[in-house]
């Protein structure tokens, strides 16, 4: 597709159970960002992939939080064990990094989790 | 990446320009000056970048002072639809973006 897809749009489950997000990258984008945002807020830096380096995993807020980026394209944010306030919006990004003039974020439309 | 400070909201009246103000002091030699938008309910969307030189693309106009330490984005006609949260970023390319709070900018009728 043309732009950064995530899936699924929402997602409703209960407190304790387990939940993955996907995200699409754009064809050829080596960087992949996961954020949340809760209701109101600003965004919250997650994870980041750039290529084959170790991921930035500086942002995850537990161990329940995980994510993996397989053969460099799609991505899968896990939440074990979710609790009430993992609730928020989930962002995916995409750039193409290899020359800062074309180093631009593209992100797709989230996955609205809530939590009961 | 380097901190920046913005003020929490703004308001503008339709049709005028918006200027948004980004401080940036201790932003290094390597790092570009990103602005992006989010509309509510959406996913935040790219406006402009520079380094050094003042840049304009067809949605806006980054003007960055000479010593780097701060810039401003305008909107040169502000309509209902610029109504969003704009976030000023300090980034160095290969590195995560990290957004701050951002400016709410409301445009006004």
């Amino acid at each position: 597709g043309a732009g950064v897809s995530q899936s699924p749009s929402n997602k409703v489950t209960e407190k304790g159970k387990d939940v993955e997000l996907r995200c699409d990258p754009i064809s050829g984008h080596t960087a992949l960002y996961w954020y949340r945002q809760s209701l109101g807020q600003g965004l919250e830096f997650l994870i980041y992939f750039q290529g084959n380096s170790a991921p930035d995993k500086s942002g995850l807020p537990s161990d329940r939080f995980s994510a993996e980026r397989t053969g460099g394209s799609v991505s899968t944010l896990t939440i074990q064990r979710t609790q009430q306030e993992d609730s928020a919006v989930y962002l995916c990004a995409s750039s193409l990094v290899g020359l800062a003039t074309n180093e631009k974020l593209f992100f797709g439309s989230g996955t609205q989790l809530s939590v009961l | 990446d380097a901190k920046t400070t913005q003020p929490p909201s703004m308001d503008c009246a339709e049709g005028r320009a918006a200027n948004l103000p980004c401080n940036h002091s201790t932003i290094s030699g390597n790092e570009y000056v990103y602005w992006y938008r989010q509309i509510h309910s959406q996913g935040p969307q790219y406006i402009i970048h520079g380094l050094k030189n003042n840049e304009t693309n067809e949605m806006a106009s980054l003007i960055i002072t000479e010593d780097r330490k701060s810039s401003t984005l305008i909107l040169p006609h502000a309509t209902l639809r610029d109504t969003a949260v704009y976030y000023c970023i300090g980034h160095n390319y290969g590195q995560n973006f990290v957004f701050g709070p951002g400016t709410r900018l409301s445009v006004l009728p």
